[in-house]
């Protein structure tokens, strides 16, 4: 199994451009999450989904949008890229609750910068 | 929202020594997990606690679920070079929620 994928790895952006995040898991998880990295403040929750066709927002939702159309792919889009955006991007994934299965595994992450 | 405060947020110690870190919450929680992350890596998974009070091992590392269910600490012993990384705590407020809240990190550095 590869896991979690992220790409692209590294990615510079101008303010206002549109790009999308791609992330893939090959485990069969039906949750998936976006996290943002930022120094000094942990890891922080944009969107999950907890199964194809379901999403729902996290802690700092704005900015972003996602969508689930497949178990394995969950895609991170930003419409007008702001430099407060800036920030490492990490995809997430994990069974179900009640599995015994449930922690969640981290991707390599993406950085982006956004001039 | 809910927040969980991680501390030392640094620690500098000698290679062969024992490292103890440490995550506080307002709220209960009723899963801790504490995850390290090495440069330019995700985190990965060191040990989940599950049910207050237990005191759970993998390898030299050690992490207890405290009673209150709103800390947990993890312990190193006889650090290696290849302990140097950054240590999260994480806490599930439901059992297996999508929500993990995570603390600010512990960056630990070995001197050899």
């Amino acid at each position: 199994n590869a896991g979690v994928t992220q790409t692209p790895k590294f990615q510079v952006l101008k303010t206002g451009q549109s790009m999308t995040l791609q992330c893939a898991q090959d485990m069969n998880h039906e949750y998936m999450s976006w996290y943002r990295q930022d120094p000094g403040m942990g890891l922080r929750l944009i969107h999950y989904s907890v199964g194809a066709g379901i999403t729902d927002q996290g802690e700092v939702p704005n900015g972003y949008n996602v969508s689930r159309s497949t178990t394995e792919d969950f895609p991170l889009r930003l419409l007008s890229a702001a430099p407060s955006q800036t920030s490492v991007y990490f995809c997430a994934s994990s069974y179900s609750p009640g599995t015994g299965l449930d922690t969640q595994y981290f991707g390599p992450g993406t950085r982006l910068t956004v001039l | 929202g809910q927040q969980l405060n991680q501390s030392p947020q640094s620690m500098f110690i000698q290679e062969g020594e024992d490292v103890s870190m440490n995550c506080t919450s307002s709220s209960i929680f009723n899963t801790w997990l504490w995850y390290k992350q090495d440069p330019g890596e995700g985190p990965v998974l060191l040990i989940a606690l599950y049910k207050a009070g237990e005191l759970t091992s993998n390898g030299r590392l050690t992490a207890q679920f405290g009673i209150t269910r709103k800390d947990s600490f993890l312990n190193i012993s006889a650090s290696i070079p290849s302990d140097v990384g950054i240590y999260f705590c994480a806490g599930q407020a439901l059992r297996g929620a999508q929500k993990l809240v995570f603390g600010q990190g512990t960056r630990l550095t070995i001197n050899p």
